[in-house]
C-alpha cells in the first residue's frame, strides 16, 4: 500500500542546518512534496522535485531524492525560528489521480 | 499565482445544524479540488476528490451523506457538514490542484467548532 514516514520531531539551534528525512513507497510517483504548515495553518508548498532529478536546490532549501532508496530529505541551511513549523513530506499517486499522500509531518523546534 | 481561499476560517455551531465551507482558487483553474480533515497534532486526512461538474469521489470510511461536497466551477467547491455533532469538529482543509508544478495548493484551513 501506499505509505510515507518520517521522523515526527527535530531540535535543531539556530543557524544549525536541519535535515528532515522522508521514505516513501509509491516508485512511479512523479513528483515528491515538501510542504510547511505554521500553527492554525493551512499548507504552504515549500518545494517540490520531479522524480528523475537527484536535487534541486532553492535559496535556504535543498532537497536531495534516493529514488534507490526511495528516500527523499530536506536540508534547512541557517535555520531561523521563523523556519519552526511542522514539514509534511508527501509522494503523488501515479495512475492520473492527482492524490497525494502525506507523511505524519516532521515537528522543527528551532531554539537560541 | 496558486492562491487558494477558504471560508469562513472559523466557525462555530450549534448541534444539529449544517455547516457549509467554501474553498475557492483565486488565480487558476482547478478541475479538481480536494477536501481533508486534520485533527490536533496529526497528518491530514483525505476525505474526498472533488472534480468539476461530476459527484466526488469518497474515501473509505467517509459518509458521503453527511459531508457533501459540490463542485459547481473550476474555481470554487463546497463541503457542507450536515448535522454536524461534536465528534465533527476538527480543521478542514481544502486544496485546488492546478498551477505553477501542477500540485495541490492549499487553502488556510477551516476550524470547525460543534457545540
Amino acid at each position: 500500500g501506499e505509505d510515507v514516514e518520517q521522523s515526527l520531531f527535530l531540535s535543531v539551534r539556530e543557524g544549525d542546518s536541519s535535515v528532515i528525512n522522508c521514505t516513501y513507497t509509491d516508485s512511479s510517483s512523479t513528483y515528491l512534496y515538501w510542504y510547511k504548515q505554521e500553527p492554525g495553518a493551512g499548507l504552504q508548498l515549500l518545494t517540490y522535485i520531479f522524480s528523475n532529478m537527484d536535487m534541486k536546490q532553492d535559496q535556504r532549501l535543498t532537497v536531495l531524492l534516493n529514488k534507490k532508496d526511495k528516500h527523499l530529505s530536506l536540508r534547512i541551511a541557517d535555520t531561523q525560528t521563523g523556519d519552526s513549523a511542522i514539514y509534511f513530506c508527501a509522494e503523488i499517486l501515479s495512475g492520473g489521480y492527482n492524490k497525494l499522500i502525506f507523511g505524519a509531518g516532521t515537528r522543527l523546534a528551532v531554539h537560541p | 499565482g496558486a492562491v487558494v481561499s477558504q471560508h469562513p476560517s472559523r466557525v462555530i455551531c450549534k448541534s444539529g445544524t449544517s455547516v457549509k465551507i467554501e474553498c475557492r482558487s483565486l488565480d487558476f483553474q482547478a478541475t479538481t479540488m480536494f477536501w481533508y480533515r486534520q485533527f490536533p497534532k496529526k497528518s491530514l486526512m483525505l476525505m474526498a476528490t472533488s472534480n468539476e461538474g461530476s459527484k466526488a469521489t469518497y474515501e473509505q470510511g467517509v459518509e458521503k451523506d453527511k459531508f457533501l461536497i459540490n463542485h459547481a466551477s473550476l474555481t470554487l467547491s463546497t463541503l457542507t457538514v450536515t448535522s454536524a455533532h461534536p465528534e465533527d469538529s476538527s480543521f478542514y482543509i481544502c486544496s485546488a490542484h492546478g498551477g505553477p508544478g501542477e500540485t495541490q495548493y492549499f487553502g488556510p484551513g477551516t476550524r470547525l467548532l460543534v457545540l
